[in-house]
C-alpha cells in the first residue's frame, strides 16, 4: 500500500521560506509515470493546487505561486519536496502531498499544518 | 485565469438525491478536462469519489455518481445518508501542466 508521509516545521516566519518533504514508501517515484503533487488548505477554506514534479523532475506551478514555488524530486531518497519563497500569512494553510496522474489524484499525505507567523 | 465553479452549499433530506455541478468561470466542461471528484471531512485528506469524469473510485458506494450535465461536470449522490454531510471538490485538468480544484460545496443533510 502506497504512503506518503509529510515532514516540516509548523511554523515559518513572514519573509522566510516555507519548505516541506514528502516521502513515498510502498512504491517508487522513480520510472513512475504519475505527478508528485502539494496541495493546499487555509484555514476554513477550499483546496488549491500548488504544484506538482513527474518523477524526471520537470516542474509544473500554479501561476499564482509560481515566481515564490520550488517543487524537486530526490529519487534516491523516494522524496519531494516544496520550498515557498517569502511567505506571508496568506499562506498560512495545512499543505498536502499527493501523488496523482491527469485524472485522479488517488493518494495523498497526512497534511501539515503551516503557520506563518513571528 | 479561470475559475472552476462549485455551489458554496447545499442541502438535501435524508434518502433525497442531489446533484452538485462544477462548472468554469468561461466556457465548457468536457471530458477532456478529466473532472474528478473528492469527499472531505474535517481533519481529513480528501478521497477520491469519481475521476475521469464517471469511474468510481474503488470503494465508493454506486450511489455516487458522476456525468457531464450540460457545460457542467455533476456529481449525483442518491439516497443521501447523514454521513454525506461534508464537503464536495472538484477537480479540472486545464492543460499544460496545470490542475484547478473548485471552491467547494458544503453538503448538509437534513
Amino acid at each position: 500500500q502506497l504512503q506518503l508521509q509529510q515532514s516540516g516545521p509548523g511554523l515559518v516566519k513572514p519573509s522566510d521560506t516555507l519548505s516541506l518533504t514528502c516521502t513515498v514508501s510502498g512504491g517508487s517515484i522513480s520510472n513512475s509515470p504519475y505527478f508528485w503533487g502539494w496541495i493546499r488548505q487555509p484555514p476554513g477554506r477550499g483546496l488549491e493546487w500548488v504544484g506538482s514534479v513527474s518523477d524526471s523532475g520537470s516542474p509544473n506551478y500554479s501561476p499564482s505561486l509560481k515566481s515564490r514555488l520550488t517543487i524537486s524530486v530526490d529519487t534516491s531518497k523516494n522524496q519531494f519536496s516544496l520550498r515557498l519563497s517569502s511567505v506571508t500569512a496568506a499562506d498560512t494553510a495545512v499543505y498536502y502531498c499527493a501523488r496523482h496522474d491527469y485524472r485522479d489524484f488517488d493518494y495523498w499525505g497526512q497534511g501539515t499544518l503551516v503557520t506563518v507567523s513571528s | 485565469q479561470t475559475v472552476v465553479t462549485q455551489e458554496p452549499s447545499f442541502s438535501v433530506s435524508p434518502g433525497g438525491t442531489v446533484t452538485l455541478t462544477c462548472g468554469l468561470s468561461s466556457g465548457s466542461v468536457s471530458t477532456s478536462y478529466f473532472p474528478s471528484w473528492y469527499q472531505q471531512t474535517p481533519g481529513q485528506a480528501p478521497r477520491t469519489l469519481i475521476y475521469s469524469t464517471s469511474t468510481r473510485s474503488s470503494g465508493v458506494p454506486d450511489r455516487f455518481s458522476g456525468s457531464i450535465l450540460g457545460n457542467k461536470a455533476a456529481l449525483t449522490i442518491t439516497g443521501a445518508q447523514a454521513d454525506d454531510q461534508c464537503d464536495y471538490y472538484c477537480v479540472l485538468y486545464m492543460g499544460r501542466g496545470i490542475w484547478v480544484f473548485g471552491g467547494g460545496t458544503k453538503l448538509t443533510v437534513l
